[in-house]
């Protein structure tokens, strides 16, 4: 079974940019996470889909919106870039039914770097 | 408000001795816990959870974890390390009330295993 796959891998954009990043979650998983990864504040929650409805946000301004696809992909995407969204994004996916106890899979990631 | 501690920012260890990577959680009501661990350039992989019943969870690669309720920890251990177990690890919670993907890491704890 293949794993979460993202693209692209790797982004270099300069500050008042947008960028879009992609996520393709393992098959049959219905809910896709995002969370953005930096040295200084850890990993930190963005938002949840699943059947293409948002379910969940955490706490980052208006620039950072996201959606879902009929088939489960999803997007992220970050507007007006600033230097402070430099980091490593990382998409999971889980079957987002079982409650709680649901593990979610990770991808590799998307190394953004704002310059 | 929820969170999460790893108080060690790195743990070093002997290869052949055993290994424990510390947690500890802050929520309200009764917690779903996870273990992840982190390779250079590469996403969470996650190795075990505690839903309910059992202190005791083992996960993948030979990690285990002891969940303590009165002292609200979710210590990850391992009987022998490997050079191979060197790696990031993260400590993550669900907490209630919600059923959506929302983790909430710690910091993470830099595991060295030395030859």
């Amino acid at each position: 079974k293949a794993g979460v796959t993202q693209t692209p891998r790797y982004l270099i954009k300069t500050r008042g940019q947008q960028v879009t990043l992609s996520c393709s979650p393992i098959s049959g998983h219905r809910s896709v996470s995002w969370y953005q990864q930096t040295p200084g504040q850890g990993l930190q929650f963005l938002f949840e889909y699943f059947s293409e409805t948002q379910r969940n946000k955490g706490n980052f301004p208006g620039r950072f919106s996201g959606r879902q696809f009929s088939n489960s992909r999803s997007e992220m995407n970050v507007s007006t870039l600033e230097l402070g969204d430099s980091a490593l994004y990382l998409c999971a996916s889980s079957w987002g039914t079982s409650g709680r106890g649901d593990e979610q899979f990770f991808g590799p990631g998307t190394r953004l770097t704002v310059l | 408000a929820q969170s999460v501690a790893q108080p060690e920012d790195q743990v070093n260890v002997a290869e052949g001795n055993p290994l424990t990577v510390k947690c500890t959680y802050s929520v309200s009501g009764n917690p779903y816990l996870f273990w992840y661990v982190q390779y250079p350039n590469r996403g969470l992989q996650f190795l075990l959870k505690y839903i309910t019943g059992d202190n005791l969870v083992k996960g993948s690669y030979g990690f285990e974890a002891e969940f303590n309720k009165s002292q609200t920890s979710f210590h990850l251990k391992k009987p022998s390390a490997l050079v191979s177990d060197s790696a990031l690890y993260f400590c993550a919670v669900r907490a209630p009330p919600s059923n959506t993907g929302k983790l909430i890491f710690g910091q993470g704890t830099t595991l060295q295993v030395k030859p």
